[in-house]
């Protein structure tokens, strides 16, 4: 099974600014997905991170907003730009491992708050 | 569009008593997965259970369980000697078949209440 790291586990910003997640993971793993987890809401896919090509968005969710790096098959790093207090949210990531055994995996999950 | 419904917001239960999840979904694919994650405090989300949609056989995992019912698109979750580690939320989730896993649909959740 894969082991997921997610940088920082929390943080409280500054409207108006941004900030970077980190997702490293233990394998190589062809897709990484970030979702989003508004207090006491379940969660939504925000997009989609293939290595080597850029992240598909699901409806709602731009590019300009939240930023998607994958840079290689084990790591991928998620922005909310431009920040503000409707941001303040759980954002994970998860990857799937497909074959025999099929399952997601997520990190821990990193609580934003805006302030 | 495929969708996620669970209708129960919060549910209570005994120490070493039995409850049910409930949950529907709405697709039009003969080839998915469904699955029951477990959400406690610490954000941590933890596979409960997992449903191929092509088997007939209700999935069991340990004191879990799962009625699959294929034709009216529920697939419920029975937990039974129930535990004080088992309060937390609980989603059911749904995806695609060809392996993509990753990429979940998820219910609104049930905030499971266990009483001591």
């Amino acid at each position: 099974s894969a082991v997921i790291s997610q940088k920082p586990s929390r943080d409280i910003c500054q409207r108006g600014t941004s900030l970077t997640i980190q997702c490293q993971v233990d394998s190589q793993v062809t897709m990484m997905f970030w979702y989003r987890q508004q207090p006491g809401q379940s969660l939504t896919l925000i997009a989609t991170a293939n290595q080597g090509s850029e992240a598909t968005y699901e409806s709602g969710f731009v590019i300009d907003k939240f930023p998607i790096s994958r840079p290689n098959l084990t790591f991928s790093t998620l922005t909310v730009s431009n920040m503000s207090p409707e941001d303040s949210s759980i954002y994970l990531c998860s990857v799937d491992e497909a074959g025999f055994v099929t399952e997601a995996f997520f990190g821990q999950g990193t609580r934003l708050t805006v302030v | 569009a495929q969708t996620v419904t669970q209708s129960q917001p919060e549910m209570s239960v005994q120490e070493a008593e039995t409850v049910t999840l409930s949950c529907t979904y709405d697709t039009s694919e003969s080839d998915y997965y469904l699955f029951w994650y477990k959400q406690p405090p610490s954000r941590q989300m933890i596979l409960v259970i997992r449903q191929e949609a092509y088997k007939q056989q209700n999935a069991t995992e340990n004191r879990f369980s799962v009625n699959f019912q294929k034709a009216a698109k529920s697939f419920s979750l029975k937990i039974s000697d129930s535990q004080l580690g088992d309060a937390a939320m609980y989603f059911c989730a749904y995806t695609h078949g060809s392996g993509n896993t990753g990429k979940l649909i998820f219910g609104q959740g049930t905030t499971l209440q266990v009483k001591p």
